[in-house]
């Protein structure tokens, strides 16, 4: 198994710019998130999804978009990208169920908006 | 709103010097707490889950207590090799809701 993979590694884009991550997993996990990690800041939900084809906010969607047309897959877009996006961006999932259980994540994507 | 709270920020330790991180957490009802292991430039991995007040797991050096208010990670004897940031998470209610996580504490272990 990969695990939860990550496309691409590094991006450096113009303000203004547009661009999709790609998030992939092939553990038949449920649930996915896009997080963003900023210095001092700690990971901030951007937005999740619960099962193929559904997506919802977390708690600093704006400016970003999603999709989830495959379970295996969850994409994440900037439309006009700002320099407050420079980030440094996870995405994780899970398996889901009825005790907690762990996430997964990948190993980041460092974007930089100049 | 649920809130996690990590101390101390950093924390730069002599190797073999014990000593303990902080996660104190108030949250509608716990369904699990996690802590994860972060090196730079990659993404956080996985210890442990602790489920509710009063349990405890070991992971080599690492040993992680929980009450009803904080959970504690406990690094006997660190090593260098240890150094790394450590996250706290929690997740609350009755289904899959979205981890809280805590900024975390960055730990140093000098040789």
């Amino acid at each position: 198994n990969a695990g939860v993979t990550q496309t691409p590694k590094f991006r450096v884009l113009k303000t203004g710019q547009s661009m999709t991550l790609l998030c992939a997993q092939d553990m038949n996990h449920e649930y996915m998130y896009w997080y963003r990690q900023d210095p001092g800041m700690g990971l901030r939900l951007i937005h999740y999804s619960v099962g193929e084809g559904t997506t919802a906010k977390g708690e600093v969607p704006d400016g970003y978009n999603v999709s989830r047309l495959k379970k295996q897959n969850f994409l994440l877009g900037l439309e006009s990208a700002a320099p407050s996006q420079t980030s440094v961006y996870f995405c994780a999932s899970l398996f889901g169920g009825r005790s907690a259980s762990k996430q997964y994540f990948g190993p980041g994507t460092r974007l930089t908006v100049t | 709103e649920d809130q996690v709270t990590q101390s101390p920020e950093a924390l730069r330790l002599q190797e073999g010097e014990s000593s303990s991180l902080n996660c104190s957490y108030t949250v509608s009802g716990l369904r699990g707490l996690f802590w994860y292991r972060q090196d730079p430039g990659k993404g956080p991995e996985f210890l442990f889950t602790l489920y509710s007040a009063g349990e405890e797991k070991e992971k080599e050096r690492l040993k992680a207590t929980l009450t009803k208010k904080e959970s504690f990670l406990h690094i006997t004897a660190p090593k260098p090799e240890d150094s790394a940031t450590y996250l706290c998470a929690v997740q609350a209610g009755s289904g899959n809701t979205p981890l809280v996580f805590g900024k975390g504490t960055r730990l140093s272990v000098i040789a």
